[in-house]
């Protein structure tokens, strides 16, 4: 089956350092998803990538899709305390007949010292 | 918009026991999905519906299944209750499998 690994689980950052997280699967990915979940809340949205290669940015977030559509990356650029949650890569690929198997990364969770 | 509505947020079963858990989309949302999440194993995909049909699934025994309704709500059972069921069980819509999901607020199941 699909396996998605997601490093590092946990990152300690000083306010305004940088921050990145990667998730990494065995098989070709159809898309990629990230979400972020704050301490006691549900996961929420951030971005989803499709294409190949593709980078996205959301102010100081930026996403990546790497060429062979089997990893991606999530950077913060000077981290807030504003950041602090898990964040979560949901990997999305063919499994056969007509279905599709969503996995997520088990998350990496940031603390940010203010 | 309302935002995914899931009831109820918390409940204490005994093992063996079977539960359901109900899940309300945002208004217009076709598709459902449902996750489970734990310290251990972060958060699983249970199974999908669309349209009244499930049309992805993960790799849960059995003893997890769901319906959705003709109005898109969407309830998931577990039977017979075992200690390893106890989690955070999110319901999560979307226009379609694949698209922007939003997640509810999750249902805590403590199995004694």
């Amino acid at each position: 089956g699909q396996q998605v690994m997601q490093i590092p689980q946990y990152q300690h950052v000083q306010e305004g350092e940088d921050f990145t997280t990667y998730c990494n699967s065995s098989t070709t990915l159809s898309n990629i998803q990230w979400y972020k979940q704050r301490p006691g809340g549900h996961p929420v949205f951030l971005i989803q990538l499709v294409k190949s290669g593709e980078v996205k940015k959301q102010k100081r977030l930026t996403f990546q899709f790497g060429e062979a559509k089997k990893n991606s990356s999530l950077h913060i650029t000077a981290t807030q305390t504003t950041d602090v949650g898990t964040y979560f890569c949901a990997a999305t690929a063919y499994s056969g007949a007509g279905s599709y198997q969503l996995t997520f990364g088990k998350g990496t969770k940031l603390s940010v010292i203010p | 918009k309302a935002g995914v509505t899931q009831t109820p947020r918390y409940l204490i079963k005994t093992r063996g026991q079977q539960v359901t858990l109900s899940c309300s989309p945002i208004s217009g949302h076709r598709s459902v999905s449902w996750y489970q999440q734990t310290p251990g194993q972060g958060l699983q995909f249970l199974f999908e519906y669309f349209s009244e049909t499930q049309r992805n699934k993960g790799n849960f025994p059995g003893r997890f299944s769901g319906r959705q309704f003709s109005n898109s709500r969407s309830e998931m059972n577990v039977s017979t209750l075992e200690l390893g069921d106890s989690a955070l069980y999110l319901c999560a819509s979307s226009l379609r499998w694949g698209n922007e999901q939003f997640f509810g607020p999750g249902t805590r199941l403590t199995v004694l």
